[in-house]
């Protein structure tokens, strides 16, 4: 156990509509990013937020956005849901001043777009 | 896109042989990291190796580190069946947060 929750577990989706996840970091931890793994692949990564502020993006589109709380919560927030979207959405919390840097995951939301 | 490839991309041995399965990346990196996946869960963090290291060992895991040849490897020595799970490798670069997974690695460990 990372500490790293995540929510929902599962999502069911219909194209076009607009879906947000939910991430609560480990204790301690400052940084939270989010990676999207579709079936077979590798998690890709979607964008990093510390203190509240997008540090750095991923190759995605605007419809991807997120936020991060006081508490170093987070949310990501997909619009106009396309096929494609489907897939395992994974946080991942970690303190940005520790060295080397080590992220610890969430265990996932599984969305599917219909 | 992906930052490199395992090799080999599914692995079946029996219990209590050794796996070793390998990771191959494109840029220089910081450090390189294995991570350990079950049933399409979360990832879980096992082994750190920075790239002025060569070679890691954490319990039965062994990870070594070519960066002339930009490659990693994972060594589980006595496998259990619990250590059926996909296997990463992830890489980050200097002044750049973000975790590059490669494709994995299925092991499936037979009793």
């Amino acid at each position: 156990e990372t500490g790293v929750t995540q929510s929902p577990t599962h999502l069911i989706k219909t194209r076009g509509q607009q879906v947000t996840l939910r991430c609560s970091s480990q204790s301690g931890h400052n940084t939270v990013s989010w990676y999207q793994q579709a079936l077979g692949q590798g998690p890709q990564f979607i964008f990093q937020y510390y203190r509240e502020e997008e540090n750095g993006r991923g190759n995605f589109p605007p419809r991807f956005s997120g936020l991060q709380f006081p508490n170093y919560s987070s949310e990501l927030n997909v619009n106009a849901l396309e096929l494609d979207d489907s897939a395992l959405y994974l946080c991942a919390s970690s303190l940005v001043t520790a060295t080397p840097e080590t992220q610890y995951f969430g265990p996932g939301t599984r969305l599917l777009v219909l | 896109s992906q930052q490199g490839e395992e090799d080999p991309q599914a692995l079946s041995i029996q219990e209590g042989e050794n796996a070793t399965m390998n990771c191959s990346y494109k840029t220089s990196i910081n450090n390189l990291q294995w991570y350990r996946q079950n049933s399409g869960r979360g990832l879980v963090h096992l082994i750190l190796i920075r790239s002025n290291e060569r070679e890691k060992h954490s319990g039965r895991l062994r990870v070594t580190l070519d960066t002339s040849k930009k490659s990693s490897s994972l060594l589980i020595t006595a496998s259990r069946a619990a250590d059926t799970a996909s296997y990463f490798c992830a890489t980050d670069n200097f002044g750049n947060e973000k975790l590059t997974f490669g494709t994995g690695t299925r092991l499936t460990i037979i009793p």
